[in-house]
């Protein structure tokens, strides 16, 4: 039963397309996080959410939409891709700050923009 | 801004020889210093978290030690499973408390 679960895993799509990453988890954490990494594998934080109430938003063009419809879910939403947009997007939970037991991530959305 | 280095960007072993990867790091505060491994094709999963320096945590040959400027991760007799990229982040006392990636170390571990 996976804990941290995104669909899709893989998605192609064209400039200028709008394509949604859904993320659940059924851990009973109370935050959730959007990473992104690049192909030097650097992981850049996008969004945090606490109890669906959003509490990091990263400096992230506002193409990119956040929405967190119970503490179970949070989905990521990007209007008029760009080529730069090609990246592996991460989904994690966490239980309040993740200091003590880390983060959980998911196996990640690899997003291809052609 | 915080700032997380990793070294050496890549290291291949032979089995059974031990090693060590480092973690520089420049915090505003540090709450925490984790170390993660990342398997291909698959998100990070969390190995340790640091809180203070002189800490030392274990988990099979996986060793984690911390000083005020820098991690590191001692491996053991070394296996092929442990291959892998690993990856350290440190979480700062801000108020969002947030937390910064290195880039990792990609450990490949020779039969």
């Amino acid at each position: 039963d996976t804990a941290v679960s995104q669909t899709p895993k893989y998605l192609v799509t064209q400039m200028g397309n709008d394509k949604s990453i859904k993320c659940e988890q059924n851990l009973g954490h109370d935050t959730m996080y959007w990473y992104k990494q690049d192909s030097k594998k650097f992981l850049k934080i996008m969004f945090s959410y606490n109890n669906k109430e959003l509490i990091i938003n990263e400096t992230v063009p506002n193409r990119f939409s956040p929405k967190s419809p119970d503490k179970a879910h949070l989905n990521l939403h990007i209007n008029s891709l760009e080529l730069g947009d090609s990246a592996v997007y991460f989904c994690a939970s966490s239980l309040g700050t993740a200091l003590y037991y880390g983060y959980t991530f998911g196996s990640g959305t690899r997003l291809t923009v052609v | 801004e915080d700032q997380v280095t990793q070294s050496p960007e890549a290291l291949r072993l032979q089995e059974g020889e031990s090693s060590s990867l480092n973690c520089s790091y420049t915090v505003s505060g540090l709450r925490g210093l984790f170390w993660y491994r990342q398997d291909p094709g698959k998100g990070p999963e969390f190995l340790f978290t640091l809180y203070s320096a002189g800490e030392e945590k274990e988990k099979e040959r996986l060793k984690a030690t911390l000083t005020k400027k820098e991690s590191f991760l001692h491996i053991t007799a070394p296996k092929p499973e442990d291959s892998a990229t690993y990856l350290c982040a440190v979480q700062n006392s801000g108020g969002y408390q947030k937390v910064t990636f290195g880039t990792g170390t990609k450990l490949q571990v020779i039969p």
